[in-house]
């Protein structure tokens, strides 16, 4: 039982860079997230998912796109990457959206932008 | 907006002792959801134990359980029977309700050491 799993663990982008984190969860869980964390402080929602084709933005979804063709994926976009998008970012889900929250959260995914 | 606040920067407790972290927030919503996550140093993101603001009594997970003041907008969490794996940066957060879903608030984090 993998849970979520997220790809790659770290990367390093240059400016204007395009890229794609993964985020994969074997539990057929309807709910998904993305946030970003920056030192210092909690979590931030950029997007949400409460099922596959629905998807809807978090605190701070600008600079990033993301789709839910499938139960088990929910990649993230970064169209052109900026240094203000360096950060750690967690992939997250949960099987009950009365649960008001995520349950698993993946490993995270280090994105430095220069 | 909604904000959550945590006053304690860091904290410290002996092994096998309690201590109860601090958490305050605003909302002017009536239904909502309220949490604590733990985060070691492995970054992993841990669900420790979350509150229902429309249910009246306190949430408990084993060692893990919390004081949450409706009036008085508070979620404090006490860790009974301190352990040194519960060493970490905890964190409180807000989630809305409804319509409300996608307002997702964590506060900044309270780092907590526990002394052999």
């Amino acid at each position: 039982n993998a849970g979520v799993t997220q790809t790659p663990k770290f990367q390093v982008l240059k400016t204007g860079q395009s890229m794609t984190l993964q985020c994969a969860q074997d539990m057929n869980h309807e709910y998904m997230s993305w946030y970003r964390q920056d030192p210092g402080m909690g979590l931030r929602l950029i997007h949400y998912s409460v099922g596959a084709g629905i998807t809807d933005q978090g605190e701070v979804p600008n600079g990033y796109n993301v789709s839910r063709s499938t139960t088990e994926d929910f990649p993230l976009r970064l169209l052109s990457a900026a240094p203000s998008q360096t950060s750690v970012y967690f992939c997250a889900s949960s099987s009950d959206r009365d649960s008001g929250t995520e349950a698993f959260f993946g490993q995270g995914t280090r994105l430095t932008v220069v | 907006a909604q904000t959550v606040t945590q006053s304690q920067p860091e904290m410290s407790v002996q092994e096998a002792e309690t201590v109860t972290l601090s958490c305050t927030y605003d909302t002017s919503e009536s239904d909502y959801y309220l949490f604590w996550y733990k985060q070691p140093p492995s970054r992993q993101m841990i669900l420790v134990i979350r509150q229902e603001a429309y249910k009246q009594q306190n949430a408990t997970e084993n060692r893990f359980s919390v004081n949450f003041q409706k009036a008085a907008k508070s979620f404090s969490l006490k860790i009974s029977d301190s352990q040194l794996g519960d060493a970490a940066m905890y964190f409180c957060a807000y989630r809305g309700a409804g319509t409300s879903y996608d307002k997702v608030i964590f506060g900044p984090g309270t780092s907590l050491s526990v002394i052999p």
